[in-house]
């Protein structure tokens, strides 16, 4: 079963317009949750990262992303989306293994297209 | 700069040979991490490594094979049993993977078999 689920696997926007890419995780416990984005051809940068505490993480490039343990999504976002934005960006949780470890485990992606 | 570095970049193998892919992390990190990207379907995990001379298989372990012989280099070898090897592949690096931290990428190794 899916452990990490982005369901949108193409979102467009216009420039300037606001942003919202979902993700829904489905470890009962309190997971480690990233947002990562990759531009073609490259490697994953992290965007921003919950461990505990506030359920309202700041990231870089002016996104957010809000914790919900009620609906177990950890969902992405930005008011202004700029044409740079462009890109896939890839949720991922710290899935539990043997030994007391913990695994980053990945969603498929979701493909963002900015529209000038 | 601290940093994972793949090599190489492009990777061109003919059916039924074995290729080793690099990488090689001067960030002190304990757990390294190969993961398979194939388009539409995320990242998968194929091996990793919580120690030097300790690896886990992932869950698509089946084809490769791995070493951690020094904490740095963590080198993933896709073997001609690999049904379609044809695909990009990232290295990762973190602190542990008993703490609270994030992985660290490579660029990446785009293989083709030709």
């Amino acid at each position: 079963a899916q452990s990490v689920t982005q369901p949108d696997i193409h979102i467009t926007v216009s420039e300037g317009a606001s942003l919202e890419l979902r993700c829904n995780y489905s470890y009962g416990a309190t997971p480690y949750l990233f947002w990562y984005v990759q531009s073609p051809g490259q490697g994953l940068q992290l965007l921003l990262k919950y461990f505990s505490g506030d359920t309202l993480v700041q990231g870089i490039k002016g996104f957010e992303a809000e914790f919900k343990r009620s609906h177990s999504s950890f969902n992405l976002r930005k008011p202004s989306v700029h044409w740079s934005d462009a890109a896939e960006y890839f949720c991922a949780v710290g899935r539990p293994r043997s030994g007391g470890s913990y695994i980053p485990t990945f969603g498929r992606g979701t493909s963002l297209i900015v529209h000038p | 700069d601290g940093g994972i570095t793949q090599s190489p970049k492009y990777l061109f193998r003919k059916e039924g040979q074995n290729v080793t892919l690099s990488c090689e992390q001067n960030l002190n990190h304990d757990a390294m991490y190969w993961y398979r990207q194939d388009p539409g379907q995320g990242l998968r995990l194929i091996y990793y490594s919580q120690i030097v001379n300790d690896f886990q298989k992932g869950d698509i372990a089946e084809g490769y094979s791995v070493s951690r012989e020094k904490k740095e280099s963590f080198p993933l070898t896709v073997t001609s049993a690999q049904k379609n090897p044809t695909a990009f592949y990232l290295c990762a690096s973190s602190m542990g993977t008993g703490v609270k931290t994030e992985a660290f990428f490579g660029q990446g190794t785009r293989l083709t078999v030709v």
